[in-house]
């Protein structure tokens, strides 16, 4: 059961255009959000998080914004660069005591390309 | 420099043999974890430790095995290795996991196993 889904394989962008990167999740004790980026022959890195009490935050060009009602997050880089080509998964986590503390999931994750 | 660092970066091998990929840390943190690459399941984990002597399964642990005998360390083996064993496996540290404490996870590069 894949509790954290990215449903586009992939994703195709012009330069200077806005990217939007979607995820959906199906775990309501998820709390904690975020988004790595990952290079050919490199491991992902951090690129931005979110906690389950907001519903926006922003990082230069990134913002992830969070739906909780709908089981959504979404990233959003603007503008669009092509050095940000790459996979980009989204993961969540539950807070720490329960049951899932130490479990980070991820999705399939989503392959932009940003053309010149 | 901060780095989490695995070996080897390819691996090939037949079925049964065991093998075992190193993981090293360098950032005295108390998480490490285990994760496979596949495509169009993104990562999954395998294994993660909380601290010295202390691991615990992740999605996929079947057949394989973990120890973190020191903190610095945390070794994944393949007792008897089978074709859906080949895959992309990253280590990954961090002082804390998911939840409250959110701390990002830092990645190796990546070891890619291929077993025949």
């Amino acid at each position: 059961d894949q509790q954290v889904k990215q449903n586009s394989p992939s994703l195709s962008v012009q330069e200077g255009r806005i990217s939007i990167l979607n995820c959906d999740y199906t775990n309501s004790m998820f709390d904690y959000f975020l988004w790595y980026k990952k290079y050919p022959a490199e491991g992902p890195t951090f690129l931005i998080s979110i906690s389950s009490i907001k519903d926006k935050n922003e990082d230069g060009r990134f913002t992830v914004f969070l739906n909780k009602s709908a089981k959504h997050l979404s990233l959003h880089i603007v503008p669009s660069q092509p050095g940000d080509s790459a996979v980009y998964f989204c993961a969540a986590s539950a807070d720490a005591g329960g049951t899932s503390y130490g479990k980070l999931t991820f999705g399939q994750g989503t392959i932009l390309t940003v053309h010149p | 420099e901060a780095q989490v660092t695995q070996n080897p970066r390819y691996l090939i091998t037949v079925t049964g043999k065991k093998l075992t990929v190193t993981c090293s840390q360098n950032m005295n943190h108390e998480y490490m974890s285990w994760y496979r690459q596949d495509p169009g399941l993104g990562l999954r984990q395998i294994y993660y430790s909380m601290n010295v002597e202390v691991t615990d399964k992740g999605d996929v642990p079947e057949g394989y095995k973990v120890s973190r005998k020191e903190k610095r360390n945390f070794p994944l083996i393949l007792e008897s290795p089978s074709p859906n064993q080949t895959s992309l496996y990253f280590c990954a540290s961090s002082l804390y996991p998911g939840g409250r404490y959110n701390e990002k996870l830092f990645f190796g590069s990546g070891t890619q196993l291929s077993v025949l």
